[in-house]
């Protein structure tokens, strides 16, 4: 089945800085590759995705990046602010007709120092 | 506040009993997914559910079932109940049957005792 391996499981930047969070997947086909972002006594929240076809994707401060050949994606955050503190979880979907196997990466909790 | 509503918010029993979680998608969201997150075990998939029709499944026990009704709410029940059960619970929905634009709710905290 897949696996999925998320580094660094804990990550401290200071205000402004740049974090990169990045996760490994093992099933070649898996197509669908969302980030949530949790905070703390909150359900995960969507941040952004990116499918297969796809290389880049960014939203304002936030930008994920997917190398299919290596199996890896990444998700860059620029500008770093004290709310972007939180746990991030990436996930590898595959959705294949009606068929949806989900697998999430183990988190990694961010702290935006200010 | 994601429009998603999970009954109770936290939730104690004792090993071997059974509980009901209950889960009001979004209104207008047809697909509702329900999630295990626990600390050995991370943030799990367990089930999905399509307009009333099981579309997935994952990482969810035979002691575990679920079934979503007519008026698209959830229901996630849980039964001979065991220590290692005890976890966040956490349903989110979609308007379609992709996982793709999820809201979850706030979970229910479930401690087995």
């Amino acid at each position: 089945g897949e696996n999925v391996e998320q580094h660094p499981s804990t990550l401290s930047v200071q205000e402004g800085d740049s974090a990169v969070i990045k996760c490994t997947y093992s099933d070649s086909a898996s197509n669908y590759f969302p980030w949530y972002k949790q905070e703390l006594g909150k359900g995960p929240q969507l941040i952004i995705d990116i499918r297969s076809n796809v290389g880049e994707k960014k939203d304002q401060r936030i930008a994920v990046t997917l190398n299919k050949t290596a199996k890896h994606f990444s998700l860059h955050i620029t500008e770093t602010q004290p709310e972007d503190s939180a746990v991030y979880f990436c996930a590898a979907i595959l959705n294949s007709g009606g068929y949806q196997k989900v697998t999430f990466g183990t988190g990694t909790k961010l702290q935006v120092i200010p | 506040d994601s429009g998603v509503t999970q009954t109770p918010k936290h939730l104690i029993t004792a090993t071997g009993q059974r509980v009901t979680l209950r889960c009001s998608p979004r209104s207008g969201d047809l697909s509702v997914y329900w999630y295990q997150q626990s600390l050995d075990q991370g943030l799990q998939f367990l089930i999905q559910y399509y307009n009333g029709e099981e579309r997935a499944k994952g990482n969810i026990l035979e002691r575990f079932s679920a079934q979503q009704f007519p008026d698209l709410h959830s229901e996630l029940n849980l039964s001979s109940l065991e220590l290692g059960d005890s976890a966040l619970y956490f349903c989110a929905s979609s308007i379609r049957g992709q996982n793709t634009e999820a809201f979850f709710g706030q979970g229910t905290r479930l401690t087995v005792v």
